[in-house]
This record gives C-alpha cells, sequence and structure tokens, in this order.
C-alpha cells in the first residue's frame, strides 16, 4: 500500500537554526500539506500547496516557515530561525485530490528545539 | 466556540462494551467529516469518512446530524487493539482547498 514517507524521524536543533523536514508524498497525489502536534495538543493545520504554490496557510505559518517542492518527489518544510515553542511533531499528509478526498498522514518528525 | 469539540475522556471499557464518542463543530458549512485515530506518538489515520445517511464499518458505526453540528462515533464489542486516541475531523472546505481541522481528541482505554 502506497504510503508518505518523512525524514528525519526525529531532529535536535539548537534555537535560531534552521531546519528542513522532508516528506515523499504519495506518487500519484497532487495536495500536500503539512501539520503540526505540539506534545499533548491537538493537530494544527499549518499549510496547503498546489500546483507549486502555497494554496493556504494558517496564522501558525509566518515568515519564518516556507515550503517548497523541489523535484518530483519530495515536498519540504523549512523553519529558519527555530524557537523553543517550535518543539513538535510535525505531519506530512498528502491527497489525491482537494474536495472531500481523505488526506494520508506521514508518520512525522519530531523535532526539539533546545 | 472551539471548532471542533470532543469530550477528551478517557473513557474506560472492558472488552466487549459498547462505547459511543462525541463531536460538535463550528461553522455550519462545513463539507465533509472524518473519525481519525491516533496511537500514542504516531501519525493520525482514518478510521471512516462520515456521511449525513450514516454509515457502518464492521464495529465502527458513524453518524453527522448536520442541523445539530453533531458527530457520533459508536465502537462495539470493543477490543483491547481499540485503545487509542480518536479524532473528530471536519474540512470546512473553505476557498476549494482541502483543510483538516482536528478535535484534541478522545482517549479510549479498553482493557481485558
Amino acid at each position: 500500500e502506497p504510503e508518505v514517507t518523512q525524514t528525519p524521524s526525529h531532529q535536535v536543533t539548537q534555537m535560531g537554526q534552521e531546519v528542513i523536514l522532508r516528506c515523499v508524498p504519495i506518487s500519484n497525489h497532487l495536495y500536500f500539506y503539512w501539520y503540526r502536534q505540539i506534545l499533548g495538543q491537538k493537530v494544527e493545520f499549518l499549510v496547503s500547496f498546489y500546483n507549486n504554490e502555497i494554496s493556504e496557510k494558517s496564522e501558525i505559518f509566518d515568515d519564518q516557515f516556507s515550503v517548497e517542492r523541489p523535484d518530483g518527489s519530495n515536498f519540504t518544510l523549512k523553519i529558519r530561525s527555530t524557537k523553543l515553542e517550535d518543539s513538535a511533531m510535525y505531519f506530512c499528509a498528502s491527497s489525491e485530490g482537494a474536495s472531500q478526498e481523505t488526506q494520508y498522514f506521514g508518520p512525522g518528525t519530531r523535532l526539539l528545539v533546545l | 466556540r472551539k471548532e471542533v469539540e470532543q469530550d477528551p475522556g478517557p473513557f474506560n471499557v472492558p472488552e466487549g462494551a459498547t462505547v459511543a464518542f462525541n463531536c460538535t463543530y463550528s461553522n455550519s458549512a462545513s463539507q465533509s467529516f472524518f473519525w481519525y485515530r491516533q496511537d500514542c506518538r504516531k501519525e493520525p489515520k482514518l478510521l471512516m469518512s462520515v456521511y449525513s445517511s450514516g454509515n457502518e464499518d464492521g464495529r465502527f458505526t458513524a453518524q453527522l446530524n448536520r442541523a445539530s453540528q453533531y458527530i457520533s462515533l459508536l465502537i462495539r464489542d470493543s477490543k483491547l487493539s481499540d485503545s487509542a486516541t480518536y479524532l473528530c475531523v471536519v474540512n470546512p472546505f473553505s476557498g476549494g482547498y482541502n483543510k483538516l481541522i482536528f478535535g484534541a481528541g478522545t482517549r479510549l482505554a479498553v482493557h481485558p
């Protein structure tokens, strides 16, 4: 069964450093998403991406965040200057279409900012 | 009012019990609804979509009441493996894009 993959599974970084989280969506999917889940809290939408541009972003997704599809398979989330409060699990998801389509989630990257 | 509201639980039930979870959502224009399951420190996994007519998948039954903005999940004959957090998820489908709004989840613990 096709699945979304994410690397690394864990990332530890110092405050102020840049991190890039990587995702490989399911191959025939066209819509890509990032969500985050702070420990003990709910899953929160960050950004959706379609046709090489951001289609929607949340208030959390400020100028420190960016997304990119650098090639035909990868989808990345960059945090330019990490803050302590960026510590969370980051989930990538993908869907075949937009309208009421199921989103499939990757296993997540656990980011710890020290 | 929270966009998606759930009773956090935990629900502690014996094997074989029937348990029901409820969820309310605030955006009356929401278009699609789901229950996801999340195991500890794992990704959310789709359990089932929820339709106005109600739908069933084995031991799981989901119902949607659009007038009351209320979603439910019924689990019959609970198994130990059902222990997880159940996430009520709504797609407001604003602007034609597919953004999921999650509830905080209801924890279920099934014991022998």
